[in-house]
């Protein structure tokens, strides 16, 4: 069975660099988020999407933004990156429609990593 | 917001002890989802709780979700080597996204 793609599966940047990175829902997936691990830590919510608009947002800095597109994959955005930026970066996708079962299905991650 | 705490942060047992991690949520909850991270890998689903008291059993896992739906646990029995990784229970509230505890590792002592 299909599950969630994200691509690059590592990314190197520099600080004040900027970053984009993409994900792949699993087809007919109505709900998308992305998520910030940091080491040893928990996956910090950021930004949700339902049918492709913004349905909420978490703890996502300024210098982030993120879209859904009309393909309901999305791309997380990290300008002015610094070395606090570094971390995995998790999409899920879910389907909330179905609310017998809105689990989320999370991809490998993203790792970032500033220097 | 909401606010989902689980404890306790980390655990270490015997192989063939039990082990149990709680989790507990500031606001009533819709559903309570667990999942299990392996070192190095990404956050699977392991269960889903959605009504008041409801009891789950996988094998030689157990997850209950309170009455007022604001706390839930999981427990394993006789844990196996093949347990070890971080569990993490995530709580949804309505229209909320799903907030993550901050995950218990459990290290297995073969």
């Amino acid at each position: 069975a299909a599950g969630v793609i994200q691509s690059p599966r590592h990314l190197i940047k520099e600080k004040r660099e900027t970053a984009t990175l993409k994900c792949y829902p699993i087809p007919r997936h109505d709900t998308v988020y992305w998520y910030q691990q940091g080491p040893g830590q928990d996956p910090q919510f950021l930004i949700s999407f339902y049918e492709k608009m913004q349905s909420d947002k978490g703890s996502i800095p300024d210098r982030f933004s993120a879209q859904q597109f009309s393909d309901y994959h999305s791309e997380l955005n990290m300008s002015s990156l610094e070395l606090g930026d570094s971390a995995l970066y998790f999409c899920a996708s879910s389907l909330e429609g179905n609310s017998r079962s809105p689990e989320a299905f999370f991809g490998q991650g993203t790792r970032l990593t500033v220097v | 917001g909401q606010q989902v705490m689980q404890i306790p942060q980390y655990q270490h047992v015997q192989e063939g002890e039990d082990f149990t991690t709680y989790c507990n949520s500031s606001t009533t909850l819709s559903n309570i989802q667990w999942y299990k991270q392996r070192p190095g890998g990404h956050p699977v689903f392991l269960i889903q709780l959605v009504k008041s008291g409801e009891v789950k059993k996988q094998k030689r896992l157990t997850f209950q979700f309170g009455e007022a739906k604001k706390n839930s646990s999981l427990h394993i029995t006789a844990t196996q080597t093949t347990d070890v990784g971080t569990y993490f229970c995530a709580g949804k509230g309505g229209n909320t996204p799903l907030v993550f505890g901050k995950g218990t590792r459990l290290s297995v002592i073969a």
